[in-house]
């Protein structure tokens, strides 16, 4: 079944970066789009940004645009979110989603979400 | 301000009928572009519950249903039951901002 399977939660001050990974298992990671999705405390959602794990290619929401990187590692097939200049604004749970094959405008599973605390 | 509108709460009795909206507009639902809703339950990541406007994945009981038409969309649950309390989001694309876009979410609450 498919599973992904994310880092524990961070803790960082202002400034700082934070990586968060996520391990995909149960199908074939390469042939499915992975989004990265946000949620501050009480708040909805936002999307991030979207790699594709075939190339490496990415496409970051332009609010993010010059603050994220998404990468792929298909030798253990898991997809990383890294977030620099991190702000109090920024703590937030993090979620990695798939895409559905062939599909880059919905998901079909989540992560279980990673808390990322932003505190001086 | 979430480019997609939903209602901030919506309420009814075990077995009745809710409906939760979401309006958009010709840059994103009016465009074409599907809408799907996810369901939150509390403490726990979303879930799909309604892919490309009425699709529900395996799983997914038939009391969940959805609907597109020109700029909106809505989410209707019929036979409302205790654990069906969550909270809900609508997603669609947006051509003009080139990002998903999500309802601010509406949160179920089953009296």
């Amino acid at each position: 079944q498919v599973q992904l399977v994310q880092s524990g939660a961070e803790v960082k001050k202002p400034g700082a970066s934070v990586k968060v990974s996520c391990k995909a298992s149960g199908y074939t990671f390469t042939n499915s789009y992975m989004h990265w999705v946000r949620q501050a405390p009480g708040q909805g959602l936002e999307w991030m940004g979207i790699i594709t794990p075939s190339s490496g290619s990415t496409n970051y929401a332009q609010r993010f645009q010059g603050r994220v990187t998404m990468t792929r590692d298909t030798s253990t097939s898991t997809v990383f979110m890294e977030l620099n200049i991190l702000r109090s604004e920024d703590t937030a749970v993090y979620y990695c989603a798939r895409g559905p094959r062939g599909s880059w405008l919905y998901v079909d599973y989540w992560g279980q979400g990673t808390l990322v605390t932003v505190s001086s | 301000q979430s480019v997609l509108t939903q209602p901030s709460s919506v309420s009814g009795a075990p077995g009745q009928r809710v409906t939760i909206s979401c309006t958009g507009n010709n840059s994103n639902i009016g465009a074409g572009y599907d809408v799907h809703w996810y369901q939150q339950l509390p403490g726990t990541a979303p879930k799909l519950l309604i892919y490309q406007n009425n699709n529900r994945p395996s799983g997914v009981p038939d009391r969940f249903s959805g609907s597109k038409s020109d700029t909106s969309a809505s989410l209707a649950i019929t036979g409302l039951r205790s654990e069906d309390e969550a909270d809900f989001y609508c997603q669609s694309y947006d051509n003009s901002l080139s990002i998903w876009v999500f309802g601010g979410g509406t949160k179920l609450t089953v009296l």
